[in-house]
């Protein structure tokens, strides 16, 4: 059973046009969620940590929210730049620290 | 800012061949880790390593893998005898508090053929 599931797989938006990613996770614990960002042919570039539900994290147009069960990540008046794959990440508190990924949801912005 | 940095961006080898990827941690960093991402897939755990062994390892982590520190800067990943599925994007990654984020490097796209 997959731990981490992200929807959907992949959202075209118009520049400016504000949106939402979802991240439900299955964990026993949670220690901690993390989102990243990832361009194509490169590493996972840290984006927020959150550790507990009603915890909101925001940088520039990205804010993440966290609940018991899922994850928002929400994108506000969007540029092309923040086109990209965004990956959501949990740690449990029963496993050594290790990051269990979801599938990601990969963002085109369209200028 | 300090980065993880990766050696080489691109390998390629021949099934049956041994092959050593390079990382090299940021600098006041003490957990270390390894994940794979096969094209088109999630990224996945490998294994995490802290005061210079193993804490945990995946399924996919097998007799055929193995890692190390040899000096205080660099973190290698060898695979001993490569397989067409060993084929995936490497990515090292490093931590000072391995309850915070993880920062990865930019990956070491891995070929067999």
């Amino acid at each position: 059973e997959d731990q981490v599931t992200q929807s959907p797989e992949a959202l075209r938006l118009q520049e400016g046009e504000s949106s939402s990613l979802n991240c439900s996770y299955t964990v026993s614990g949670l220690r901690g969620l993390f989102w990243y960002r990832q361009d194509p042919g490169k590493g996972p570039e840290f984006l927020f940590t959150l550790y507990s539900a009603g915890e909101e994290k925001e940088k520039e147009r990205l804010k993440a929210t966290l609940t018991k069960k899922e994850s928002f990540l929400h994108i506000t008046a969007p540029k092309p730049e923040d086109s990209a794959t965004y990956l959501c990440a949990v740690q449990e508190i029963t496993n050594d620290y290790k990051l269990s990924f979801g599938a990601g949801t990969t963002v085109t912005v369209r200028a | 800012e300090p980065e993880v940095t990766q050696t080489p961006s691109h390998q390629v080898t021949q099934m049956g061949q041994e092959v050593i990827l390079r990382c090299v941690p940021i600098s006041n960093h003490l957990y270390f880790y390894w994940y794979r991402q096969i094209l088109g897939q999630k990224v996945e755990f490998l294994v995490s390593f802290y005061n210079n062994e193993i804490s945990e390892k995946s399924e996919i982590f097998d007799d055929q893998f193995s890692v190390e520190r040899p000096d205080g800067s660099n973190f290698t990943l060898k695979i001993r005898s490569t397989k067409l599925e060993d084929s995936a994007m490497y990515f090292c990654a490093s931590t000072r508090d391995r309850a915070n984020e993880q920062f990865f490097g930019p990956g070491t796209r891995l070929t067999v053929l």
